[in-house]
This record gives C-alpha cells, structure tokens and sequence, in this order.
C-alpha cells in the first residue's frame, strides 16, 4: 500500500521561511506533487518532483530524496495569502494518493 | 485554462435518498476523479475513470457508484444517502500528467 505522513499544522511569521516535510511509503514510486488548498477552495497544483533535487518556482520550491523516501515544500518570504492547506501526494502505479494535509498559519 | 465544474456547492439530502453528485471537465481529460474531503482524512479516492465506460473502485468505494457515458462528464452516485456521507466532495481530472485539475467542490449535508 502507499501512506504519507505530514505535520498537520505549522504556524511561521509573515516574511520568515518555512519548510513542510513529507515522508512516504510506496510500491513503484513515480513522483511526488504539493498541492495548496485555501478555506472554502479547491487544491491547485504547486509542483511535481521525479528526480533527487530541489524545484524553485518563485517563493515556492520542492524538493525530493528517492532514496530517503522524503520531499519537503519549502515556502520562501511567506505572505499573509499563504495561510493554507497543504497537501503531498504520491503518484506511482495506482491513482495519486494524498497526505492528510499540512495546515499552514502565517501571523504577523 | 482547464474548467472542472460541479452541479452544486452545496446539498441538503434526506437519509436515504438517491443523490447524483455530476462533474464536467472542458479539456478533454481522459482522466476523472471522485474524492472526498474530511477533516483530518485528507483526499480519500472513491472512484476514478481512465476512459468512458470504464470505471475503477478507489480507495473508499462502499455506498457509491458512478457513472462516465461521455468523455466529459463523470458522475458520483450516492444510491441511498446516509448521515455518514456527509463530506465535502471533490471531482478532478487530468490528462494523464501528474497535474490534476479539481472542480470547487460539493459540500454535501444528508440529514
């Protein structure tokens, strides 16, 4: 089977730096997404890690470790807008399976 | 842009009733997806649909059904509605990349 784990809640200051980890157990492992989900919305896409590295896109990188089973989402000069679910998700030789989700509180 | 639309934001059902939960996607996705959305549960998959006609059980598949009679359209069918279907309701699609498109949701209450 496949399972995620995720913390469920982090709290950062507006502008500070934040990391949100995911460690993952899978049979045939193809990559790791993130997806952001606000209050009332639905998850939008953020990233997508085949490869061991990191992936920048803008405040926004993501990064894997194949061999440690691990990724994280690292969120740069956080804003107010990026309180937030997060979600992992791991996509191998089934249907994406997702993490329970990470709640991010940004405070001022 | 890629559009996922779902019938309602939110329903009111009676236990018991049959309730149809429909999902249109405007990008020719072969890919669709039923989710349910719980607090503390994350996304568990209930059904998805690689291609019209075709249907495959997802994690939680017990009390639902679907059906996919056009590319375009994907439908969750709760055949008898019980208080523990009560959830937020996520439809997604994708074209079988690793991006995966959802529509905004159904919040379904059944009383």
């Amino acid at each position: 089977g496949q399972s995620l784990e995720q913390p469920s809640e982090v709290t950062a200051v507006e502008g500070a730096i934040v990391q949100i980890n995911c460690t993952y157990q899978t049979s045939g492992f193809y990559g790791l997404s993130w997806y952001q989900q606000h209050d009332g919305g639905a998850p939008t896409f953020l990233s997508y890690n085949a490869l061991d590295g990191l992936e920048e896109t803008g405040r926004f990188s993501s990064f894997l470790s194949r061999s440690d089973s691990y990724g994280y989402l690292l969120l740069q000069e956080l804003q107010m807008k990026d309180s937030a679910s997060y979600f992992c998700a791991v996509s191998g030789n089934t249907p994406l399976v997702f993490g329970k989700g990470t709640r991010l509180s940004v405070i001022a | 842009d890629v559009k996922v639309t779902q019938s309602s934001r939110y329903l009111v059902k009676r236990t018991g009733e049959k309730v149809f939960l429909e999902c249109v996607q405007d990008m020719d996705h072969e890919n669709m997806f039923w989710y349910r959305q719980d607090p503390g549960l994350g996304l568990r998959l209930i059904y998805f649909s690689y291609d019209v006609k075709m249907k495959e059980k997802g994690d939680i598949p017990e009390g639902y059904s679907v059906s996919r009679e056009k590319k375009e359209r994907f439908s969750l069918i709760l055949e008898s509605a019980s208080t523990n279907q009560t959830s937020m309701y996520l439809c997604a699609s994708t074209a079988g990349g690793e991006t995966q498109y959802f529509g905004p949701g159904t919040r379904l209450l059944v009383l």
